[in-house]
């Protein structure tokens, strides 16, 4: 079963307005973390922004926030601002519980944001 | 700022040939992965190692093997390339097992396979 669902494969946007990408996810465990990523034409994988369960507040770095709804099961990104450079592909991922090894991350498919003038 | 480097951007082998992929992180983390990134798919994990000389298997690992002999290298084979196997491949390093340690990536190796 997939244990990340990102459902839009495209966003368009308008420059400097507010742009939210979906992602739910699937786990049973207690304790787990959630990361976003940008990827841009170039290829190269950015780190973007990180929300742990157990986390009260919802997570922000800059013009990124995460809406963090445990209940829903959901952690969408929100780009506030949006600039021509955010156009990039945007994966969700998970981290589960610890197992003693390294922790793998599990992508989503990602969504395509494609920001317009 | 961590650096991982992959050694080829683009790379282009033939039908049964062994592959090499090499990647290098130079901020002395304990874990490597290796993905495959296809469209649609997203990203999806081949094997990863959290120590020199220690491996696991990802969710695809058929056809693929691994070799960590030094913390800072952790190199990806194809031990006999096929076509299915030409797709963007990503290297990743991440510090410790801790739940909030991101994990950074190189730039990938676009290899095709003909």
């Amino acid at each position: 079963a997939q244990k990340i669902t990102q459902t839009q494969p495209g966003m368009f946007v308008q420059e400097k307005e507010a742009v939210t990408l979906d992602c739910t996810y699937d786990t049973s465990d207690q304790s787990y973390g959630l990361f976003w990523y940008k990827q841009p034409s170039s290829g190269e994988m950015i780190f973007l922004i990180y929300q742990g369960s157990y986390d009260e507040q919802n997570a922000t770095e800059g013009r990124y926030s995460l809406n963090f709804q445990k209940a829903r099961k959901s952690a969408n990104l929100v780009i506030s601002a949006s600039q021509l450079g955010d156009s990039a592909m945007y994966f969700c991922a998970m981290r589960e519980a610890l197992t003693g090894t390294a922790s793998k991350l599990t992508f989503g498919t990602g969504t395509r944001l494609q920001v317009t003038l | 700022d961590v650096k991982v480097t992959q050694s080829s951007r683009y790379l282009v082998k033939r039908t049964g040939e062994k592959v090499f992929l090499e990647c290098v992180q130079d901020m002395d983390h304990e874990n490597m992965f290796w993905y495959r990134q296809d469209p649609g798919l997203g990203l999806r994990l081949i094997y990863f190692s959290y120590d020199v000389k220690m491996k696991e298997k990802g969710d695809i690992p058929e056809g693929y093997s691994v070799s960590r002999e030094k913390k800072e290298r952790f190199s990806l084979i194809l031990e006999s390339a096929s076509t299915n196997q030409t797709s963007m491949y990503l290297c990743a390093s991440s510090l410790s097992r801790r739940s909030n340690q991101p994990q950074h990536f190189g730039d990938g190796t676009r290899l095709s396979i003909l």
